[in-house]
């Protein structure tokens, strides 16, 4: 069974800009949640998508978003970029998003310049 | 607000030695527990996770940890530790109510010395 995937790997992008990230699940899995991590904060809870709804979302600013499709592929997104995004986003996906494992992609390195 | 804390940025162990990484939660219901670790430019790879089934939970490698209600610890231990377990390893909580949701300790950094 494929991992969970996440495009691009590497990003740079400049203040202001606006990203766009990607996150393909293990098939059959439904929940799709989203993290950031940096050295000083850790690893922090962004969102988690559901069947195409947001059921989830932690405590970030409105410039991030997210969205979920049919067969489950997720996107997050942030606009106007601040130096304090950059970070390693990461998405994992499990079968409910319920007290069940929840199976990490690589993550995609942002650095905003 | 449930939180989880880890004891120690920084362990470090010899080759052989026993490891022991400690994790404590806050939470007046206990929730489920699960231990990740991270290998350097990868994502989190899941060690074992705690679901009130049994206080001992043995996961992956080697490594296990003991459910301790009382003192609210879910602390990983191995044995005997192998290079190769050098690594940051992550804590973390999730509540039924709180779906898609792990709440992370700020995880402790394993070293293993030859």
């Amino acid at each position: 069974k494929a991992g969970v995937t996440q495009t691009p790997r590497y990003l740079i992008k400049t203040r202001g800009q606006q990203v766009t990230l990607s996150c393909s699940p293990i098939s059959g899995h439904r929940s799709v949640s989203w993290y950031q991590q940096t050295p000083g904060q850790g690893l922090q809870f962004l969102f988690e998508y559901f069947s195409e709804t947001q059921r989830n979302k932690g405590n970030f600013p409105g410039r991030f978003s997210g969205r979920q499709f049919s067969n489950s592929r997720s996107e997050m997104n942030v606009s106007t970029l601040e130096l304090g995004d950059s970070a390693l986003y990461l998405c994992a996906s499990s079968t409910t998003g319920i007290n069940d494992e929840q199976f990490f992609g690589p993550g995609t390195r942002l650095t905003v310049l | 607000a449930q939180s989880v804390t880890q004891l120690g940025s920084h362990v470090s162990v010899s080759e052989g030695a026993l490891v022991l990484l400690r994790c404590n939660y806050s939470s007046s219901v206990p929730p489920y527990l699960f231990w990740y670790v991270q290998y350097p430019n990868q994502g989190l790879q899941l060690l074992l996770k705690y679901t009130s089934a049994a206080t001992l939970v043995k996961g992956i490698n080697g490594f296990e940890a003991e459910f301790k209600k009382s003192e609210t610890s879910f602390h990983l231990t191995k044995p005997s530790a192998h290079m190769s377990d050098a690594a940051e390893y992550f804590c973390a909580v999730q509540m039924t109510s709180n779906t898609g949701k792990l709440i992370f300790g700020q995880g402790t950094t394993l070293q293993v010395k030859p």
